[in-house]
């Protein structure tokens, strides 16, 4: 079946980075593009950034500042997020989802990947 | 970029009951391109509506979406103990793509 998978959750310290894989299967990785959600304990959803499934093309949102790079490997149909410089309130669960530009708004997402930013 | 605001905060619903969201953009939504998501406790958002007013794959048909511009709607007939969530809407025709706050809908 179509799906998602991230990997596991992540222990930081301020400071650090971190990297957040994105596994899809079930479907031809080249027709979607993957962005990245994150969702801080109790809050709403916040967008981060688009990639386009080659890894050519890349948006991100201007809130972090340029601390997130977006990347994909279409040889394993994984994408990948790292975050830097890691503050406390980057302790959030972090989504991707597949999506079709102005036609098919994340249909599908992954389970979530926790990060813990703390000293 | 588009903010979008939800209204109710909070809606307490007795099962069987209809659930209508609101959803308000700060300006025209390109296209139409207004989604509805649901996200249960400790689990991913689920697309619920695209374009408006089209219901995503497996979606029940008790969810509607109507609404354009600037105004959007999210009803729900009859609702089911399953539905009790929170409900948010997203736009997606104007870069960045955005999100509501998110509406709760709890049971009475």
């Amino acid at each position: 079946q179509v799906q998602l998978v991230q990997s596991g959750a992540e222990v930081k310290k301020p400071g650090a980075s971190v990297q957040i894989s994105c596994k899809a299967s079930g479907y031809t990785f080249t027709t979607y593009y993957i962005h990245w959600v994150r969702q801080a304990p109790g809050q709403g959803l916040e967008w981060m950034g688009v990639i386009d499934p080659d890894g050519t093309v890349s948006t991100y949102s201007q809130n972090f500042h340029g601390r997130v790079t977006l990347t994909t490997d279409t040889s394993t149909s994984t994408a990948y997020m790292e975050l830097s410089s890691l503050k406390s309130d980057d302790t959030a669960l972090y989504f991707c989802a597949r999506a079709i530009p102005a036609a098919v708004p994340f249909d599908v997402w992954g389970q979530g990947t926790f990060v813990t930013v703390s000293s | 970029e588009i903010v979008l605001t939800q209204s109710p905060g909070t809606l307490s619903l007795s099962p069987g009951e209809g659930a209508t969201l609101s959803c308000r953009a700060s300006q025209n939504v390109p296209n139409n391109h207004l989604a509805w998501f649901q996200q249960r406790p400790g689990q991913a958002p689920r697309l619920l509506i695209y374009g408006a007013s089209s219901r995503a794959i497996g979606i029940p048909h008790r969810y509607s979406g109507s609404g354009s511009g600037t105004d959007f709607t999210l009803t729900v007939n009859r609702v089911e103990p399953e539905d009790f969530a929170v409900f948010y809407c997203h736009q997606y025709g104007y870069s960045p793509p955005t999100f509501g706050p998110g509406t709760r809908v709890e049971m009475k």
